[in-house]
């Protein structure tokens, strides 16, 4: 099954931890995303890769960290810079973030981080 | 800075009722996506609108694309329980990215349909 995978579900952070979300995908996209989503708000981009080993800052990159080594891999690292992480958060790919495709995204189950 | 606004963000509505979700968007952009989410779930795309005056059937929602206006519309006809969720429109602009355009989410229109 084609798709993209998120883990864990369910994260709880301690104060002064980092943790780090994981999201890989199966489709052979070349770019992946990462947003986070507040009860009762839309999606905001933290972090969006359109080649590997290269990423880009979104709207609220600041307090998070990534990293694309691999084309199937984009983990999200939620730093202690981070002052209110507990959000879910959603990664997802598509097949090129420019003109020439429909660009339409493909996201994963989520990841529910809250803080202890 | 591209914004997007929906209207309404809730919407209760009686089964077999019609009615309409609006997406307002504030730059030129001629793309626009539509996206469905389930309570604690992911988002699932509905449609992909591509050009001005474009029009996308799928059951009882259809969506349509006014690039001039900068407005998409969301249509349902004869609401039933199953379409309760929360629904994005997401139109494709320019990032500061050389070459990228990435999407910007409205906030969600929270649909409850009673039986």
């Amino acid at each position: 099954d084609g798709g993209i995978t998120q883990s864990p579900k369910y994260l709880f952070r301690k104060e002064g931890q980092n943790v780090t979300l994981s999201c890989e995908q199966n489709l052979n996209h070349d770019a992946m995303y990462w947003y986070r989503q507040d009860p009762g708000q839309g999606l905001r981009l933290i972090y969006y890769s359109q080649i590997v080993n290269d990423f880009q800052k979104g709207d609220i990159a600041e307090g998070y960290s990534v990293s694309r080594e691999k084309k199937e891999s984009f983990p999200l690292t939620v730093t202690s810079a981070q002052k209110n992480p507990t959000a879910f958060y959603l990664c997802a790919s598509s097949r090129r973030g420019d003109r020439r495709n429909k660009n339409i995204q493909y996201f994963g189950a989520g990841t529910r981080l809250s803080v202890l | 800075e591209l914004k997007v606004e929906q209207n309404p963000l809730f919407l209760s509505m009686q089964e077999g009722k019609n009615y309409t979700i609006y997406c307002n968007y504030s730059t030129t952009s001629d793309r626009l996506y539509w996206y469905r989410q389930d309570p604690g779930k992911s988002l699932e795309s509905l449609f992909v609108l591509l050009s001005n005056g474009a029009v996308k059937q799928e059951g009882r929602l259809m969506a349509s694309l006014d690039t001039k206006a900068r407005l998409s519309t969301l249509h349902i006809t004869a609401a039933v329980h199953d379409l309760s969720a929360t629904y994005f429109c997401a139109v494709e602009g320019p990032s500061s990215g050389a070459g990228s355009y990435q999407l910007t989410f409205g906030k969600g229109t929270k649909l409850s349909v009673i039986p």
